[in-house]
């Protein structure tokens, strides 16, 4: 099994609709990332959680909310999805030792007609 | 706030042969790590090499090797003999030494590198 898995891996969706992607790792590691990735502007970080009651705005975070149901389990949602927000989004997972990098899932493509 | 450049959009290399991407950054940082991650087609990112601040001695890994230039603040990426599954995305990325919002991981904007048999 994958040390962080993300659902789905792709996902259509129609503008104004709700959409929850899901994120789990299995690394016991207490911080994770929810990051979007477009071409030609690299990854950028929406929402961060250091642990359960700690969850922090990223770079571009307006449209999203993320909830942290547990260590292993953070979520990210679009309330009401627009054509803007269709990219590939990225769940991660840190070790405290900042040297180490991030363990990444396989992405979710989310594309909003 | 710290940020990475990568300057080449997209490159090209001839199997076998060597190829270098470009990384800079910007910080007033004196502790701090780099990265490099891949991304192939199948879109998962993969990290390459990572090199800590403090160390002169540049990292290898195999193929790979850097190129960290910390008065230049410069990090770039050499891949020898190089082969078609390293045709992917190049991102450089920065991670502060210190905790909280600065220990984020910072990305470049990518290169593209082709690989041509």
């Amino acid at each position: 099994d994958a040390d962080v898995t993300q659902t789905p891996r792709n996902r259509i969706t129609k503008t104004g609709k709700r959409i929850m992607l899901e994120c789990s790792q299995t690394k016991g590691h207490d911080r994770m990332y929810w990051y979007r990735q477009d071409p030609g502007l690299g990854l950028r970080l929406i929402y961060y959680s250091f642990d359960v009651k700690d969850i922090n705005k990223g770079e571009i975070s307006d449209g999203y909310s993320v909830s942290r149901q547990a260590q292993a389990k953070f979520s990210l949602s679009l309330e009401s999805a627009i054509p803007n927000q269709t990219a590939l989004y990225f769940c991660a997972t840190s070790d405290p030792a900042r040297g180490q990098g991030y363990t990444f899932g396989s992405g979710t493509r989310l594309t909003v007609v | 706030a710290q940020t990475v450049t990568q300057s080449q959009p997209e490159m090209s290399v001839q199997e076998a042969e060597t190829v270098t991407l470009s990384c800079t950054y910007d910080t007033s940082e004196s502790d701090y790590y780099l990265f490099w991650y891949k991304q192939p087609p199948s879109r998962q990112m993969i990290l390459v090499i990572r090199q800590e601040a403090y160390k002169q001695q540049n990292a290898t890994e195999n193929r790979f090797s850097v190129n960290f230039q910390k008065a230049a603040k410069s990090f770039s990426l050499k891949i020898s003999d190089s082969q078609l599954g390293d045709a992917a995305m190049y991102f450089c990325a920065y991670r502060s030494f210190y905790g909280g919002s600065q220990g984020n991981l910072i990305f470049g904007k990518g290169t593209k590198l082709s690989v041509k048999p």
